[in-house]
Order: structure tokens, then C-alpha cells, then sequence
């Protein structure tokens, strides 16, 4: 089956410092790629997308990057901002498939 | 609605009662999904709607979960009989097509 998961649970950051969020996936066939922000006691937040045919693909201080030879994603947020602190998941989807697959999730936290 | 609403927001049952939770979806989304999220871990996938086809039940845990949606938009989650190992937040997203999945806030199921 698929599976998404984290290289980092937990990460902690200064003010102002770039922070760098990673998930690696195990399904070759995903193609389409989605980072969410959750807050406390909120639903999961759109921050990014990218598909397969894509490395990179940047947005308002976050820029997402696609390994597929390894099967690595990571987010990078530019001066990391104490709003910023929550949890990140990545989520995976393939096109043969209706499924969203979350991984487990990073929890940054900026301290100020 | 400008996102995503769920109700109740808090929702405590006494095991063996029957619960049922609302999802409200953006407006001309034709993809609905419910996940199911616990305490510190990724939101896992439930159910699928595309209009008011249910395409994919497969990650319902058993019979006693039920999904609808009628008129291909506002969608209930229905569990039957509760136990204790449904306690965990429940979510409902919505997309235009199987893409950019945006979160409503999450219904937190307490069975005691």
C-alpha cells in the first residue's frame, strides 16, 4: 500500500531562519503532491501543490521541491514566522486513484 | 459558505449511541471526502464522493460507518452503535475535482 511518511517529527526553529520540512512516499505512481499546515484545534490547510512533471514550484515564502528519483519531497519556508508553528503534512495522490494519503506530520515550532 | 463547514464541532456519545455529523462543502465542489483523524497522527481517508456518487467506501473500519450525499452536496457521516475506538476528529473536505482538497474545521468525536 501507499505510505507517506516524515523524516523529522519535530522541528524547531528561530525567528527569521528558513525552515526545510521533509516527507519521502513509497508509491512511484503518486503524481500529484500537496503540503498542509494544521493548526491546533483547525482543519488542515492548503499551502502548496505540485505535480510529477514538476520539480519546484514556489509560493508566498514556501517553495515546494519533488525528488522522484528517490521519492523526497520537502517544503522550505522563508523567514519562518511564529505563525508559522504547526503541523505539516504532506498528502500524495496518483491519477488512477481517488485517494489522498497523508504522512504522519512534522511539528514546527519558531521560536521567537 | 466561503469554506468548508462541519457541525457539530464537539460532539460526546455515550458508547452504543448513534452519532451523525454534517459536512457542508464549497459550493460547486463536485469531490467530497471524510477522514478520519487521531490524536497526533494523519488525517486517514474514509470515503469519496464525486456529485452524489459514493465512488470509494474503502476506508470506512466497518459497517456501522455510513456516508451520504443525495443531492451531491452537503454530506453526512453516520456511525452507528459507537465505541470507543471512534473517538478522533472527523474531517470533511472538498475540491473541485480530485485536486487542492480544502478542510472543514473537523468534528471532535468523544465516545465515552
Amino acid at each position: 500500500g501507499e505510505s507517506v511518511g516524515l523524516h523529522l517529527p519535530t522541528l524547531s526553529v528561530q525567528e527569521g531562519d528558513n525552515s526545510i520540512i521533509n516527507c519521502a512516499y513509497s508509491n512511484s505512481a503518486s503524481d500529484y503532491f500537496i503540503w498542509y499546515k494544521q493548526e491546533s484545534g483547525k482543519g488542515p490547510q492548503f499551502i502548496i501543490d505540485i505535480r510529477s512533471n514538476m520539480d519546484k514550484r514556489q509560493g508566498q515564502r514556501v517553495t515546494v521541491l519533488l525528488n522522484k528519483t528517490v521519492k523526497h519531497l520537502s517544503l522550505q519556508i522563508a523567514a519562518t514566522q511564529p505563525g508559522d508553528s504547526a503541523v505539516y503534512f504532506c498528502a500524495e495522490n496518483s491519477n488512477t486513484g481517488n485517494q489522498f494519503y497523508f504522512g504522519t506530520g512534522t511539528s514546527l515550532t519558531v521560536i521567537p | 459558505g466561503a469554506g468548508v463547514s462541519q457541525s457539530p464541532r464537539y460532539k460526546v456519545a455515550k458508547r452504543g449511541q448513534d452519532v451523525a455529523l454534517r459536512c457542508d462543502p464549497i459550493s460547486g465542489h463536485v469531490s467530497l471526502f471524510w477522514y478520519q483523524q487521531a490524536l497526533g497522527q494523519g488525517p486517514e481517508f474514509l470515503t469519496y464522493f464525486q456529485n452524489e456518487a459514493q465512488l470509494d467506501k474503502s476506508g470506512l473500519p466497518s459497517d456501522r460507518f455510513f456516508a451520504e450525499r443525495p443531492e451531491g452536496s452537503v454530506s453526512t457521516l453516520k456511525i452507528q452503535r459507537t465505541q470507543q475506538e471512534d473517538s478522533a476528529v472527523y474531517l470533511c473536505a472538498s475540491s473541485l475535482l480530485l485536486e487542492k482538497l480544502f478542510f472543514g474545521s473537523g468534528t471532535q468525536l468523544s465516545v465515552l
